[in-house]
């Protein structure tokens, strides 16, 4: 089993939908937990990082961590071509950090 | 300014190579990190160093070898470079540990020919 998993998609929605992305993770321990983006060629850059049990929001994004489950999830609210990429889950463990295999997203204008 | 950089950005080469991939932060972080992201697109830590020192050494052939000369800088060198090395290299860094936010490099597109 993999540290951390991701569905790897395509996700598709139309523009203005709500754009839900999950993922799930192996070890009970885990502590930290970060959502990146990465857009095609570029490197990838953080969204959100959230630590605690439930909801984190900024701006259009929030993030849902519940650590019973062993799930982290990342709702984009009003999706907008411009979010589409591929969004990484990122989990640390001690020191170790494992990240999720992405899962593509495209918003349809 | 940038923050996080890597040279070369392209970097083709022929197998059984030696080559090297510099990272420099001005960020004034502690920590700094190579990752190896395959065509897959995973992403996979290879190294980790905090304030110069190793913290980090995953599962890589001992062909990669890190090198720390100061916290603002740390580089990769690659020994006998084979086909199954081809991949983007990134390097990152963040403040501290854990908890940080690790803001990553452009990437070193690495072709082994």
């Amino acid at each position: 089993q993999k540290e951390v998993e991701q569905n790897s998609g395509p996700l598709s929605v139309p523009e203005g939908a709500i754009a839900s992305l999950n993922c799930t993770y192996s070890d009970r321990g885990s502590q930290s937990f970060f959502w990146y983006r990465q857009y095609s060629g570029k490197s990838p850059e953080l969204i959100m990082s959230i630590y605690s049990n439930g909801d984190k929001e900024d701006g259009r994004f929030t993030a849902q961590l519940n650590k019973a489950s062993q799930y982290v999830s990342l709702l984009i609210r009003d999706s907008q071509p411009s979010d589409s990429a591929t969004y990484l889950c990122a989990v640390t463990t001690g020191n170790q950090f494992y990240f999720g295999t992405g899962t593509s997203l495209t918003v349809i204008p | 300014d940038t923050a996080v950089s890597q040279t070369p950005k392209y970097l083709v080469t022929q197998m059984g190579n030696d080559k090297s991939i510099k990272c420099e932060q001005n960020l004034g972080h502690d920590t700094m990190y190579w990752y190896k992201q395959d065509s897959k697109k995973f992403l996979k830590i290879m190294f980790s160093y905090n304030n110069k020192e190793l913290i980090i050494n995953e599962t890589v052939p001992n062909r990669f070898s890190p090198k720390s000369p100061d916290k603002a800088h740390l580089n990769l060198h690659i020994n006998s470079l084979e086909l199954g090395d081809s991949a983007v290299y990134f390097c990152a860094s963040s403040q501290g540990w854990e908890q940080e936010t690790q803001y990553f490099g452009p990437g070193t597109r690495l072709l082994v020919l």
